[in-house]
């Protein structure tokens, strides 16, 4: 049973490239979290999606910063015009449900690097 | 609102000895908490998790983590260090399906 996947797990942009980040959750899981993890910090929450809709992009920036998750396909975080403090590696993970005793897996993050 | 605040950003044990990292929840409900492990280029690997049924919690690989409510703790231990336990450690905090996590602990195991 294949785990979270994440792609590319390096990327690499010049400032004012976009950035797309892929991720395809666990077999069955329709619930997909993006969590920010800046150097030296923890992660931090961006947006939570179901098939089709986003349900909570309060820690996502308000500009640039983009999430889908279609009705087929992986979901795609996408960073328009990035900038160096864009410089992280993001994560996604996925779970069964969206209660609090549901399990979130996480995939092996992308590292994204801005020149 | 929630939150976590782990203590010590770098442990360092020798090889055998106890593994102790410390964990202090801030939750206006009853919080659920978690101990992910992360290695070195990798994602997290979920160690253990409190959802309000026994305060001691059995993990993966020998963890286990005590939830004590009046003390708002949630220490993750292992009684004896093996080298395999070198990575970083979060602690996370959740009543809903947004987790927020410590700034994490680095555990380096001498040999």
């Amino acid at each position: 049973n294949a785990g979270v996947m994440q792609n590319p797990r390096h990327l690499v942009r010049r400032r004012g490239q976009e950035a797309r980040l892929r991720c395809s959750p666990m077999k069955g899981h329709s619930h997909v979290y993006w969590y920010r993890q800046l150097p030296e910090e923890g992660l931090k929450f961006m947006v939570y999606l179901q098939k089709e809709n986003i349900i909570d992009e309060s820690g996502m920036p308000k500009e640039r910063f983009s999430a889908e998750f279609p009705k087929e396909g992986p979901s795609i975080l996408r960073i328009q015009q990035v900038v160096r403090g864009d410089s992280a590696a993001y994560f996604c993970a996925s779970s069964l449900g969206s209660r609090s005793t549901d399990t979130q897996y996480f995939g092996p993050g992308t590292r994204l690097t801005v020149l | 609102a929630q939150s976590v605040t782990q203590l010590g950003s770098h442990v360092s044990v020798s090889e055998g000895a106890l593994v102790l990292l410390r964990c202090n929840y801030s939750s206006s409900v009853p919080p659920y908490l978690f101990w992910y492990v992360q290695y070195p280029n990798q994602g997290l690997q979920l160690l253990l998790k409190y959802t309000s049924a026994a305060t001691l919690v059995k993990g993966i690989n020998g963890f286990e983590a005590e939830f004590k409510k009046s003390e708002t703790s949630f220490h993750l231990t292992k009684p004896s260090a093996h080298m395999s336990d070198a990575a970083e450690y979060f602690c996370a905090v959740t009543n809903d399906y947004k987790l927020s996590f410590g700034a994490g602990t680095t555990v380096t195991v001498r040999a």
